[in-house]
């Protein structure tokens, strides 16, 4: 079946450092990659997604990009701000009607 | 529109009792989904609807969780009885449908469900 990996949490960084959270995944075909990003009291919100091997996403500064020879999906930003802080999570849709499936989630906290 | 639209937002009930989650989808997406998480689970898909008709339920964890859309604009989450580990957020979420299978889905702010 389809899964999603990525790194355990919290992970703790200054201001302005260079953040990376892993993701790898496991699924039949060629599914589409997403990462959302869940703000403390609120639903997840689309971070951003590619469809296709090779393809970046990105948006407000993190980038990820679709490399199938390593089934990965690293999520990353050059410089981190506190508001950032929060919980990433890595996700798949193999398309059609299915829903996403989410990796377990990586809490993020920038420290000033 | 105001996005996906859930309701309560925090719900606190004693064990035994009927809990009844609701969510209202943004206006013409197809398909609608009832999301739970958890610390040791983390995100787990419980049913997903398309127009209205229930599709895939395999993630329900019991009989006493069922799930109805009786209409585009509205569907019900309940828990009947309801069990301490029942404790969780409730999301709900919504997409269209898109060719590309690129499914983005739009989640509403969740309903904080507690059981004592």
């Amino acid at each position: 079946g389809n899964s999603v990996t990525q790194m355990e949490g919290p992970v703790t960084l200054s201001e302005e450092a260079f953040l990376t959270i892993n993701c790898t995944y496991t699924a039949t075909g060629y599914p589409s990659l997403f990462w959302y990003v869940q703000y403390p009291g609120e639903g997840l919100q689309l971070l951003l997604k590619a469809t296709k091997a090779d393809d970046k996403g990105s948006n407000k500064g993190f980038e990820a990009t679709y490399r199938k020879e390593t089934t990965s999906f690293h999520l990353e930003k050059g410089s981190v701000q506190v508001s950032d802080s929060a919980v990433y999570f890595c996700a798949l849709s193999r398309g059609g009607a299915d829903g996403l499936t989410f990796g377990k989630g990586t809490h993020l906290i920038i420290q000033p | 529109d105001a996005g996906v639209i859930q309701s309560p937002r925090h719900e606190v009930t004693e064990m035994g009792q009927e809990v009844t989650l609701r969510c209202k989808p943004i206006s013409g997406h197809d398909y609608l989904f009832w999301y739970r998480q958890t610390m040791m689970r983390g995100l787990e898909l419980l049913i997903y609807f398309n127009n209205n008709v229930p599709i895939d339920d395999s993630g329900m964890p019991e009989d006493r969780f069922s799930a109805k859309m009786p209409n585009a604009s509205f569907s019900t989450l309940k828990i009947q009885p309801s069990e301490p580990r029942d404790s969780a957020v409730y999301f709900c979420a919504s997409t269209e449908a898109l060719p590309s299978g690129a499914n983005v889905l739009t989640f509403g702010a969740g309903s904080r469900l507690t059981v004592l």
